[in-house]
């Protein structure tokens, strides 16, 4: 089983600056990997797939790097409605697809 | 627009067998492009893929739960289905369905979820 680690468990920041998030395969999962944003009492949204490219109607300000084992979500700005949960998933070495513990971003 | 949306109890008692629905409206579900998925999520908890169906019949299940797994499909109906046999208090979680593209295996839309707790 592929494991995805992600780090900080918790991320501080104010609105306006940049918040950079990331997530670590324990093994290669090449461009592989995907981003979701989740709000409370919601489901999770897609934000990013491929590593890189952004879903349909994701703003800008969301960017995702990396390949491999190491990958990066950044929030260029973050706008008050940014203030979520992020997991990051690996969908290359399955079954069983794997999600990562998560990051909460969180007003500073 | 696809929109998925889960269905069933949400009380379920610890050694029975727990049953949910989703069913798909806005895109065909013998569509040959898509899986359709089920995760489920404990409260607190992080995400947990569960399993998924092609529109064949064919799934794919987590290891760690196969045992006790059942994902069907009723394309007449537009929906598929999952059962997890002999449930306990660690079953308790909100579940989700959602569409994942073959190939790529995101997911994306995902239903609204639904809570399902396991207790006496």
């Amino acid at each position: 089983e592929t494991v995805m680690t992600q780090s900080p468990a918790t991320l501080s920041v104010s609105p306006g600056e940049r918040a950079t998030l990331s997530c670590r395969a324990s093994q290669t999962v090449y461009s592989n990997l995907a981003w979701y944003q989740q709000k409370p009492g919601q489901a999770p949204r897609l934000l990013i797939y491929g590593a890189s490219t952004r879903a349909t109607g994701i703003p800008a300000r969301f960017s995702g790097g990396g390949s491999g084992t190491e990958f990066t979500l950044t929030i260029s700005s973050l706008q008050s409605e940014d203030f979520a949960v992020y997991y990051c998933q690996q969908y290359s070495n399955w079954p069983p697809l794997t999600f990562g513990g998560g990051t909460k971003v969180e007003i500073k | 627009q696809v929109q998925l949306q889960e269905s069933g109890p949400g009380l379920v008692k610890p050694s029975q067998t727990l049953s949910l629905t989703c069913t798909v409206s806005g895109d065909s579900i013998s569509s040959d492009n898509y899986y359709w998925s089920w995760i489920r999520q404990p409260p607190g908890k992080g995400l947990e893929w569960i399993g998924y169906i092609y529109y064949s019949g064919t799934t794919y299940y987590n290891p760690s739960l196969k045992s006790r797994l059942a994902i069907s499909i009723d394309t007449s109906k537009n929906e598929f289905s999952l059962r997890v046999t002999s449930v306990t208090a660690a079953d308790t979680a909100v579940y989700f369905c959602a569409r994942s593209t073959l190939y790529q295996e995101r997911f994306d839309p995902w239903g609204q979820g639904t809570l399902v707790t396991v207790s006496s």
